[in-house]
C-alpha cells in the first residue's frame, strides 16, 4: 500500500476484554514498530520488530501486551484483560532499515476502555 | 539505553517570531538524532535527521536544528514562525550502526500566537 495502515481507527471496549490492533506496514518495511501515545507521555516505545530477529519487547508495560508479526508483514498487538489505563491511540510506524533511515507512521488506533 | 529529554511541553510564540525547540539526549554511544513533527489530527512526519557530517542540518518547512556533542543536545529552531507550524514535534534517537529502536521524547507543543 502506499502508506502504513491501521484498524481500526477507533476502537471502544469494556473493561476486562481483549483487543487487537492491526497494522500493515509498507511493503518492503523490515523494521516496523508500536507506540502508545498518551497525553503529556509522548511517544512511548511498546515493541520492535526487525526482519527474522528476535522482537525487542522491553518496552511492553505489562504481560497482558503482547505482538507478533506474521510473514515479516502485518503485526498485531494484543491487549489482554483491558483497564482503563490502557486508554491511548496506539501507533505503528515501518521502516526500509534501522539506524538512519525514515519511519514512516499510521494513523494510529484510538483506544478506549470504558 | 538511550533517552531524550524534552524540557517544555509547551511553547508559546507570537507569528514572525523565533523559536527554539529544545532536545537533550543521553546514550553512551554514538547517535542518530531526529525531530518528527505532528500537526493537529494527523500521522507524525520527518522534518529532519542528524547522521553524520556537518552539525546544522536543515528540514523542510525552514528548520533546522544543531547537533552539539558536547552538550548532547540537537535544539530545533525557525527564525520565523507562520500559523501553519502549530503542532507537536518531537525529538527522537536511534543508536548509529546498529538495529535498535528509534526513542522519542515526550514532544512540545508549540503554540503561535496571532
Amino acid at each position: 500500500g502506499a502508506g502504513v495502515s491501521q484498524s481500526p481507527s477507533n476502537k471502544v471496549t469494556e473493561k476486562g476484554k481483549d483487543v487487537e490492533l492491526r497494522c500493515d506496514p509498507i511493503s518492503g518495511h523490515t523494521a516496523l514498530y508500536w507506540y502508545r501515545q498518551s497525553l503529556g507521555q509522548g511517544l512511548e516505545f511498546l515493541i520492535y520488530f526487525q526482519g527474522n530477529s528476535a522482537p525487542d519487547k522491553s518496552g511492553l508495560p505489562s504481560d497482558r501486551f503482547s505482538a507478533e508479526r506474521t510473514g515479516g508483514s502485518v503485526s498485531t498487538l494484543t491487549i489482554q484483560r483491558t483497564q482503563q489505563e490502557d486508554s491511548a491511540v496506539y501507533l505503528c510506524a515501518s521502516s526500509l532499515a534501522t539506524g538512519n533511515t525514515e519511519a514512516f507512521f499510521g494513523q494510529g488506533t484510538r483506544l478506549t476502555v470504558v | 539505553a538511550q533517552s531524550v529529554t524534552q524540557l517544555d511541553s509547551q511553547v508559546p510564540v507570537f507569528e514572525e517570531a523565533p523559536v527554539e525547540l529544545r532536545c537533550n539526549y543521553s546514550s553512551s554511544v554514538s547517535v542518530y538524532l531526529f525531530w518528527y513533527v505532528q500537526y493537529p489530527n494527523q500521522g507524525l512526519q520527518l522534518l529532519l535527521k542528524y547522521l553524520s557530517g556537518s552539525t546544522l542540518v536543515k528540514g523542510i518547512n525552514g528548520f533546522e536544528a544543531e547537533f552539539n556533542k558536547s552538550q548532547t543536545s540537537f535544539h530545533l529552531r525557525k527564525p520565523s514562525v507562520h500559523i501553519s507550524d502549530t503542532a507537536e514535534y518531537f525529538c527522537a534517537v536511534t543508536l548509529m550502526n546498529r538495529d535498535d529502536k528509534i526513542i522519542f521524547g515526550k514532544g512540545t507543543r508549540l503554540h503561535i500566537l496571532p
